[in-house]
């Protein structure tokens, strides 16, 4: 079934950089782009940004400018999230999740499973 | 930026219960407002979109309303399952509210 499975847990020193990824299985790619959400430890959800998958456009939550990196990989039907300059407080779960249909105000549906990446010294 | 927010941050109800949550957006939106439910250690799940239509597979119990500046997430026979979080969105930017807590 449509799915996204999102890479592995991730521990980074302050300063660094982390790229995670998200594989979508079971449907054409290019005609859904892809959202990366963030949740800090007993918080709540934290847009940072959408990409289209068939133009590579990017749409970047301002907090997050000059920082993020967000990108794809058709071939292979993966997404990837860059973070650089990593702080404590990036710590979180950080989610990938696709259009419901073609845009992103339809809503995200599927989700990936959530990938851990923890900043510690 | 949209602020979007939530009421309550929590709740506590009965299996059987009518409960809404409220969200409300700093400037008037579109209806492109989605809600979420998320329960711990799971990614969140897609209930609501476009203010008021149900997502396939949701149960007919879930229901969304509203338009302009307020929102409402309406669950009308609370079941032992829908104890959890749920999050409104609004869109571009696709800012979440900050959540409301139901426990049961």
């Amino acid at each position: 079934q449509v799915q996204l499975v999102q890479s592995g847990g991730e521990v980074k020193k302050p300063g660094a950089s982390v790229k995670v990824s998200c594989k979508a299985f079971d449907y054409t790619f290019t005609s859904f782009g892809i959202t990366w959400v963030r949740q800090a430890p007993g918080q709540g959800l934290e847009w940072m940004g959408w990409i289209s998958t068939y133009s590579g456009d990017t749409n970047y939550a301002q907090k997050f400018q000059g920082r993020v990196a967000m990108s794809t990989d058709t071939s292979t039907s993966t997404a990837y999230l860059e973070l650089r300059s990593l702080r404590f407080d990036d710590t979180a779960v950080y989610f990938c999740a696709r259009d419901r249909l073609g845009y992103p105000s339809s809503g995200f549906d599927p989700w990936g499973q959530g990938t851990l990446v923890t900043v510690s010294s | 930026d949209i602020q979007m927010t939530q009421s309550p941050s929590s709740l506590t109800a009965t299996v059987g219960d009518r409960v809404t949550i409220t969200c409300r957006a700093s400037q008037r939106m579109s209806s492109d407002v989605n809600w979420y439910q998320q329960k711990p250690g799971e990614a969140p799940m897609l209930l609501i979109y476009g203010a008021s239509s149900l997502h396939s597979g949701v149960p007919s119990r879930f229901s969304g309303s509203g338009s302009g500046t307020e929102f409402t997430l309406t669950i009308s026979t609370l079941q032992p399952e829908d104890s959890a979080t749920y999050y409104c969105q609004s869109s571009n930017p696709y800012t979440f509210g900050q959540g409301t807590k139901l426990e049961i």
